[in-house]
């Protein structure tokens, strides 16, 4: 049962360009959650999603961020226009079905975001 | 609201000795607790948790924890260090009946040899 899987690991864009980040959760999971963690940072909530839906999206930037999980296919996190304050390893977890707060968030790799 | 404290941001010990890693929280609702390790440029991995059974949870690793709700602490504990566990250590806390994740700041963990 392979784990959460993101990609790209590595990104790089220069100012002004889009990011786009992916998110394939485990096998049977319907909820995703994307965190931010800053250099030096611990990880900060970004948006908890299921399919088709956004259910918390209080931890997001109101410009240039947006999430979506479709039906079909990964999640994705999207970065308009980034700039430098951008560049952070972005953080995907799934959990299985019932968002119950006993759930374990199973974490992937990450993808590092660095803007030039 | 919920918030979690990790009292400190380095710690370091050398091999063979006992690991104390403290984590304090605040949470409106009783909540789930657990503890990550992040290793250098990797992703995280749960350690162990706390979801209201037995207050003192084992996790991988040689890992325990112990959550005390009269002083709101859920530390977390290893008696002898290994070099491979130098790492970064994050408490996090979810309030009951809820799934927004708070994390605490993280604390390195170097291991001496």
């Amino acid at each position: 049962n392979a784990g959460v899987m993101q990609n790209p690991r590595h990104l790089v864009r220069r100012r002004g360009q889009e990011a786009r980040l992916r998110c394939s959760p485990m096998k049977g999971h319907s909820h995703v959650y994307w965190y931010r963690q800053l250099p030096e940072e611990g990880l900060k909530f970004m948006v908890y999603l299921q399919k088709e839906n956004i259910i918390d999206e209080s931890g997001m930037p109101k410009e240039r961020f947006s999430a979506e999980f479709p039906k079909e296919g990964p999640s994705i996190l999207r970065i308009q226009q980034v700039v430098r304050g951008d560049s952070a390893a972005y953080f995907c977890a799934s959990s299985p079905s019932g968002g119950s707060s006993t759930d374990t968030q199973y974490f992937g790799p990450g993808t590092r975001l660095t803007v030039l | 609201a919920q918030s979690v404290t990790q009292l400190d941001s380095h710690v370091s010990v050398s091999e063979g000795t006992p690991v104390l890693l403290r984590c304090n929280y605040s949470s409106s609702y009783s909540p789930s607790l657990f503890w990550y390790v992040q290793h250098p440029n990797k992703g995280l991995q749960l350690l162990l948790k706390y979801t209201s059974a037995a207050t003192l949870v084992k996790g991988i690793n040689g890992f325990e924890a112990e959550f005390k709700k009269s002083e709101t602490s859920f530390h977390l504990t290893k008696p002898s260090a290994h070099m491979s566990d130098a790492a970064e250590y994050f408490c996090v806390v979810i309030p009951r009946g809820y799934q927004k994740v708070t994390f605490g700041t993280g604390t390195k963990l170097q291991v001496i040899p």
